[in-house]
């Protein structure tokens, strides 16, 4: 495919459920990012993953979420014992090498409902 | 940290006319990257137009270009010639140019664009 991809489109799930999201992006490219975006905000930033490893998990709000790219190609965000404050659309982005002057490129995201 | 605001939650404008969307930002680097992306309500984040810090000509995109003040920290987007297809919500982003850095956004401007 040409762009990122991620599934499900739309996943509800029930309180304190374990839920996992799975982002493939663009082939080539290194850097992967995690964003949330809450309804009616601006996306913020989760995790970003340098190749197999994170590089950076500061914008990962609590030890329920985690984060993996192991052959440094697809991701998947976990969440543990989810609370009706996940629910928000989470997006991924993958860029070639991150070097600062990438660009990166979205998938349509994934919304979580929680109920 | 960086901060971004967009100070107009909605604007409106009729087919074919101009507008302008607004953006400041708050930073201590010199070095950055500036970005419009626009998301139509299938959540696609998309790119716009992007604008690096160290270019004092501001960017353009076919009918988008900016108005990049960098003293300021200002860096608006003009839309000319305005499309029905035009009509979602528009993001400014701030990005450091740095290896692995996480874009910061804005809250965003829903703009609708009248027949």
């Amino acid at each position: 495919g040409a762009g990122v991809s991620q599934t499900p489109s739309n996943k509800v799930t029930e309180k304190g459920k374990y839920v996992e999201l799975r982002c493939d992006p663009i082939s080539g490219h290194t850097a992967l990012y995690w964003y949330r975006q809450s309804l009616g905000q601006g996306p913020e930033f989760l995790i970003y993953f340098q190749g197999t490893g994170a590089a950076d998990d500061s914008g990962l709000p609590n030890d329920r979420f985690f984060a993996v790219r192991p052959e440094g190609s697809v991701s998947t965000l976990k969440i543990q014992r989810t609370e009706r404050g996940d629910s928000a659309v989470y997006l991924c982005a993958s860029s070639l090498d991150s070097g600062g002057t990438d660009t990166q490129y979205f998938g349509p995201g994934t919304r979580l409902t929680v109920l | 940290a960086q901060t971004v605001t967009q100070s107009q939650p909605e604007m409106s404008v009729q087919e074919a006319e101009t507008v302008t969307l607004s953006c400041t930002y708050d930073t201590s680097e010199n070095n950055y990257y500036l970005f419009w992306y626009k998301q139509p309500p299938s959540r696609q984040m998309i790119l716009v137009i992007r604008q690096e810090a160290y270019k004092q000509q501001n960017a353009t995109e076919n009918r988008f270009s900016v108005n990049f003040q960098k003293a300021a920290k200002s860096f608006s987007l003009k839309i000319s010639d305005s499309q029905l297809g035009d009509t979602a919500m528009y993001f400014c982003a701030f990005m450091k140019q740095r290896r692995g850095n996480m874009l910061t956004f804005g809250g965003g401007t829903r703009l609708m664009v009248k027949p």
